[in-house]
């Protein structure tokens, strides 16, 4: 079965860096998302992404943040000047074509970012 | 504003027992509703999901859900739990294209 897939696992990254997390969707699929899970917290929706624009982006999602489609198959969340609080579990998400929400998202197995 | 309510933090079941995860949902029209399941180390893999019509929904693994639009719940059920049952599980209400979480429930299953 296809499957989102989301490297590195865990990436721990000194306060003020930049880092990019990496998605690949699932390859037919149209739509694309960013949630964080801060340990202990729940799963929180970062942005969405159709047609190589955001669609939807939550408060969380300020400046600091930004996402990119480079290619036919890689999708990234970038985050500059990174802060400890940004340490959390990141997943990627990817669904197919149908109107609002009437197809399923599927889940990466997630990003550990750890900040120090 | 939409919003997902987990009540139960942790249950503890034993093998071969009926499992009931409680879901309930706050939302102004009509829910686009899922379950999924997060065993340690792992993503979200969805168990089942609710978009229309029939409100007992059949999932994978043998999970069940029904939807009560009377009491805004959509609670998750197995007849007989197996070890490998022991994850977390998420319900999530879906609408615009961003689903709401709630805040999980971990299973834990004893021999």
């Amino acid at each position: 079965e296809p499957e989102v897939t989301q490297t590195p696992s865990h990436q721990v990254t000194q306060m003020g860096q930049e880092v990019i997390l990496r998605c690949v969707p699932i390859s037919n699929h149209l739509y694309f998302y960013w949630y964080r899970q801060i340990l202990g917290q729940k799963v929180e929706f970062l942005v969405s992404f159709y047609n190589n624009e955001i669609s939807e982006k939550s408060e969380i999602f300020d400046d600091q943040f930004s996402v990119e489609r480079p290619d036919g198959s890689n999708f990234t969340l970038k985050i500059r000047s990174t802060k400890l609080e940004d340490s959390a579990m990141y997943f990627c998400a990817s669904r197919g074509a149908g109107t609002n929400s009437n197809q399923p998202q599927h889940f990466g197995d997630g990003t550990r970012l750890s900040i120090l | 504003a939409q919003s997902v309510t987990q009540p139960d933090i942790h249950i503890t079941v034993s093998e071969g027992a009926s499992l009931e995860l409680r879901c309930n949902y706050s939302y102004g029209a009509t829910p686009y509703l899922f379950w999924y399941v997060q065993s340690p180390g792992q993503g979200l893999q969805l168990l089942l999901k609710y978009f229309s019509g029939d409100t007992l929904v059949q999932g994978i693994k043998g999970f069940e859900a029904e939807f009560k639009r009377s009491q805004s719940s959509f609670n998750l059920r197995k007849p007989s739990v197996h070890w490998s049952d022991a994850a977390e599980y998420f319900c999530a209400v879906g609408a615009q294209d961003k689903l709401t979480f709630g805040g999980g429930t971990r299973v834990l299953v004893k021999p």
